[in-house]
């Protein structure tokens, strides 16, 4: 079945140290891919998101995602982490002609101080 | 702040009720979309409405049915509940209903308990 798959579920970081989340989806063709991010209590941000152009995408916040399309990969990354990051992770695209999101399982990321 | 409003926050109800869950999407925003979230099936789209009219339907029971208003407010009407519905619902908007114009907006969600 087409999916997008979110392997980490849960990360644990320390602050300054570096995160990579990985993200693949298993749709050909044409793809939209969206990072939101969950914080405690609240409500789905966007993060960054790719339709087409440069495949490496600078959101919010110092995150960034490369969109490999070879890999079907849109693995989002941020270079030095803080507290305040702590989080769920969601990656999500609109595939081919469809208009509404799908949405991987989400990454719990825990920043320690 | 969204911009996207959602009522009830929470809402507690028994098994085989009905409830009502609305959403007041963004200032100029035309389409509404109506999303699941629950620990065992992650966020699963539920259904899209355009400036009325239903556009893409995704996993919902037909025992839960949403409609859009003139005034573009959503409700979401889940009935015959069972302990299995408990689960945060959201609801997004965004200006259009084609895929460039799909960035949505999510409000902050209607926690279902059903006892």
């Amino acid at each position: 079945a087409q999916s997008v798959s979110q392997h980490n579920h849960h990360v644990i970081l320390s602050e300054a140290a570096s995160l990579e989340l990985g993200c693949n989806y298993s749709y050909g063709g044409t793809v939209n891919l969206f990072w939101y991010v969950q914080y405690p209590g609240q409500h789905l941000q966007l993060l960054l998101k790719y339709f087409s152009g440069d495949p490496l995408v600078k959101g919010i916040k110092g995150f960034e995602a490369e969109f490999i399309k070879s890999k079907f990969s849109f693995n989002l990354r941020k270079p030095s982490v803080q507290w305040s990051d702590t989080a769920e992770y969601f990656c999500a695209v609109i595939p081919g002609s469809a208009r509404q999101l799908t949405f991987g399982s989400g990454t719990q990321l825990t920043v320690l101080p | 702040d969204s911009g996207v409003t959602q009522t009830p926050k929470h809402l507690i109800t028994a098994t085989g009720q009905r409830v009502t869950l609305r959403c007041s999407p963004r200032s100029g925003d035309l389409s509404v979309y109506w999303y699941q979230q629950s620990l065992d099936q992650g966020l699963q789209f539920l259904i899209q409405y355009y400036n009325g009219e239903e556009r893409a339907k995704g996993n919902i029971l037909e025992r839960f049915s949403a409609q859009q208003f003139p005034d573009l407010h959503s409700e979401l009407n889940l009935s015959s509940l069972e302990l299995g519905d408990s689960a945060l619902y959201f609801c997004a908007s965004s200006v259009g209903s084609s895929r460039r114009s799909t960035e949505a907006f999510f409000g902050q969600g209607t926690r279902l308990t059903v006892v």
